[in-house]
């Protein structure tokens, strides 16, 4: 079964850090670019940061540039997210997501995760 | 960078009832757009890709169209299970604002 598994969230301070983890499993976790998407409480979906199959290519929306990295390990099947400096704004529920390639330079969200809470407060 | 604008914000009908849903993108995106669906309390769900294609296992009563910069979402007849935030994403990564449909 493809499976995607987050973990790694919290409680965490402003101006702190904190890793999430998303761990795969049943499909060839290398061939697939990966995304985080978050979702603030009550609010919509917002993508957050992207990483191809390879990782050797990352991208960020411009409120997580230079706070935030992703990465990847493809010996372990394995998506993370560093989070530093976090903010109140940063408090959501955060979901690792497959991206899934219908064209060119066309893709989709097809397999997403339970998702993980970071919430950022004094 | 591209906007994404969805309109209604909120709908309610009845079980039966024909529902559409717009998404508008700022710029043409020829049928680079996909439609997601979010129940309360669950994980967003893909329904359509390529403005229209239906991702497997969808109910076919679910349907998309478009081209360019303006799309539809449609459910043919409403179901209860159908109750759901409904979102489009396309070039970007970027997320429409979402539309939110309840049975009357």
């Amino acid at each position: 079964e493809v499976q995607l598994l987050e973990s790694g969230g919290g409680l965490v301070q402003p101006g702190g850090s904190l890793r999430l983890s998303c761990a795969a499993s049943g499909f060839t976790f290398s061939s697939y670019a990966m995304s985080w998407v978050r979702q603030a409480p009550g609010k919509g979906l917002e993508w957050v940061s992207a990483i191809s199959g390879s990782g050797g290519s990352t991208y960020y929306a411009d409120s997580v540039k230079g706070r935030f990295t992703i990465s990847r390990d493809n010996s372990k099947n394995t998506l993370y997210l560093q989070m530093n400096s976090l903010r109140a704004e940063d408090t959501a529920v955060y979901y690792c997501a497959r991206a899934f390639y219908y064209g060119s330079g066309k893709d989709a969200f097809d397999i997403w995760g339970q998702g993980t809470m970071v919430t950022v407060s004094s | 960078d591209i906007q994404m604008t969805q309109s209604p914000s909120s709908l309610s009908a009845s079980v039966g009832d024909r529902v559409t849903i717009t998404c508008r993108a700022s710029q043409g995106i020829s049928n680079y757009l996909a439609w997601y669906q979010q129940k309360p309390g669950k994980v967003p769900k893909l329904l359509i890709y390529a403005a229209s294609t239906l991702q497997s296992g969808v109910p076919s009563r679910f349907s998309g169209s478009g081209s360019g910069t303006d799309f539809t979402l449609t459910i043919s007849s409403l179901q209860p299970e159908d109750v759901a935030t409904y979102y489009c994403q396309s070039r970007g990564f970027t997320f429409g604002p979402g539309t939110k449909v309840d049975i009357k």
